[in-house]
């Protein structure tokens, strides 16, 4: 079975500056879909960025990139020139072939003024 | 589109009655997942649907939970009996699997039994 693991429950950045959220999964599967979402206190899921499997480019959307280290399961989110609006909970998502969508345990991020 | 709609958005039940979620998932879409949220297990999945047939109903906690998707537009999810630690947020969400886009959620319901 698939497994995602964010290994830090809270992470804390100055605000402008860069953070670094990390992910790892566990899977046999070698076609599949990572994304990150992002849940502000209002608990919307917010869809963050995404990544395919095949694609050994790293996907970008404005001031969040990954790191996706396929040979290592690792799928971390950088985010870039921090926001007070960044602050949430972050989780890290994997989507099987089947279609089966799990997440990780979640990263709350403070950002701090 | 409205985006996927949850009902009811708070539900207050005492312990031993049957709670009913719904979920309409965006029109189109042929995957529709339930999901349970708490502090200490995080986003756990329930059960999801692959047009409107149950695929994986391994995260039911037990017996007391059943999920239902009588056609493409509606989805339920019922517990009986409801205990105090079924208290928690549950979200709908749904996506087009040929294409595995994103997962679009419901706003949740927050499930409160005492």
């Amino acid at each position: 079975a698939q497994t995602v693991t964010q290994s830090q429950p809270e992470m804390s950045v100055q605000e402008a500056e860069t953070v670094t959220l990390s992910c790892t999964y566990d899977t046999s599967e070698s076609d599949y879909y990572l994304f990150w979402y992002k849940q502000p206190p209002s608990r919307q899921m917010i869809l963050v960025i995404r990544q395919e499997a095949y694609k050994q480019q790293n996907a970008t959307e404005n001031r969040f990139s990954v790191n996706f280290q396929k040979a290592a399961k690792s799928f971390s989110l950088k985010i870039s020139d921090s926001q007070l609006g960044d602050a949430a909970m972050y989780f890290c998502a994997y989507c099987s072939n089947t279609g089966k969508l799990i997440f990780g345990q979640g990263t709350t991020l403070q950002v701090k003024p | 589109d409205a985006g996927v709609i949850q009902s009811p958005r708070h539900e207050v039940t005492e312990m031993g009655q049957e709670v009913t979620l719904r979920c309409k998932p965006i029109s189109g879409h042929n995957s529709l997942f339930w999901y349970r949220q708490t502090m200490m297990r995080g986003l756990e999945l329930l059960i999801y649907f692959n047009n409107n047939v149950p695929i994986d109903d391994s995260g039911m906690p037990e017996d007391r939970f059943s999920a239902k998707m009588p056609n493409a537009s509606f989805s339920t999810l019922k517990i009986q009996p409801s205990e105090p630690r079924d208290s928690a947020v549950y979200f709908c969400a749904s996506s087009f699997q040929e294409t595995n886009t994103e997962a679009f959620f419901g706003q949740g319901t927050r499930l409160t039994v005492v």
